[in-house]
């Protein structure tokens, strides 16, 4: 199974961008590449995700490699309500499969 | 629209029982899938059911088990519990369209706790 690697931890200023690494080298030519984040005490909360090309909404970018074997999630202005733990996920086509990566936990400071 | 619903929210059982989890899916949404959050191994799939056929399995022991009903509606069972079986287990509903990759909705989760 393909798998994802991302930094145990990062930190970031309030108002500031986060860009959130993530390494899927073994990444198939069927799978998505799943962001989702965890708040305390709460279930995963779907972020973005995308295939080849970048992805824009309202809470993030999504940046994708040519090469597909890695990808940066993007947090336009940090807030202190986006420490969380941010998972990359890959997903095969029909989301049979999803695959957790131990995720970066963001520390926001104010 | 309702999200998804686990219960109970928190259970304990004793070594050796057996315990049923409940989740119900968003409304609409045909595919279900568990998975087992513990602080040293993370978050783990279990398995995933579509139209009342498992679709996929992970790693676990033959004692977790899983089915879904016709109305989407999916319960996990754990059997002959140990107290690794400590954890938050999660339940996930997605929309499934062939071709198109959808994002999973999760529920807050059931805490088990074993002892």
């Amino acid at each position: 199974d393909a798998k994802t690697t991302q930094p145990n931890s990062m930190e970031s200023n309030e108002e500031e961008p986060v860009h959130l690494p993530c390494n899927h080298s073994t990444i198939s030519g069927t799978d998505y590449i799943h962001w989702y984040r965890q708040l305390p005490s709460q279930g995963p909360e779907y972020v973005i995700h995308g295939l080849t090309s970048n992805v824009n909404n309202r809470m993030a970018s999504l940046a994708i490699a040519e090469d597909r074997k890695s990808s940066t999630l993007i947090l336009h202005r940090a807030t202190l309500r986006d420490a969380a733990v941010y998972y990359c996920i890959l997903r095969d086509w029909g989301g049979f499969k999803t695959i957790f990566g131990a995720g970066t936990r963001l520390f926001v400071k104010a | 629209k309702a999200g998804v619903t686990q219960t109970p929210r928190y259970l304990i059982k004793t070594r050796g029982q057996q315990v049923t989890l409940s989740c119900s899916p968003i409304s609409g949404h045909r595919s279900v899938s568990w998975y087992q959050q513990t602080p040293g191994q993370g978050l783990q799939f279990l398995f995933e059911y579509f139209s009342e056929t498992q679709r996929n399995k992970g790693n676990f022991p033959g004692r977790f088990s899983g089915r879904q009903f016709s109305n989407s509606r999916s319960e996990m069972n754990v059997s002959t519990l140990e107290l690794g079986d400590s954890a938050l287990y999660l339940c996930a509903s997605s929309l499934f369209e062939v071709g198109q990759n959808t994002e999973a909705f999760f529920g807050q989760g059931t805490r088990l706790t074993v002892v």
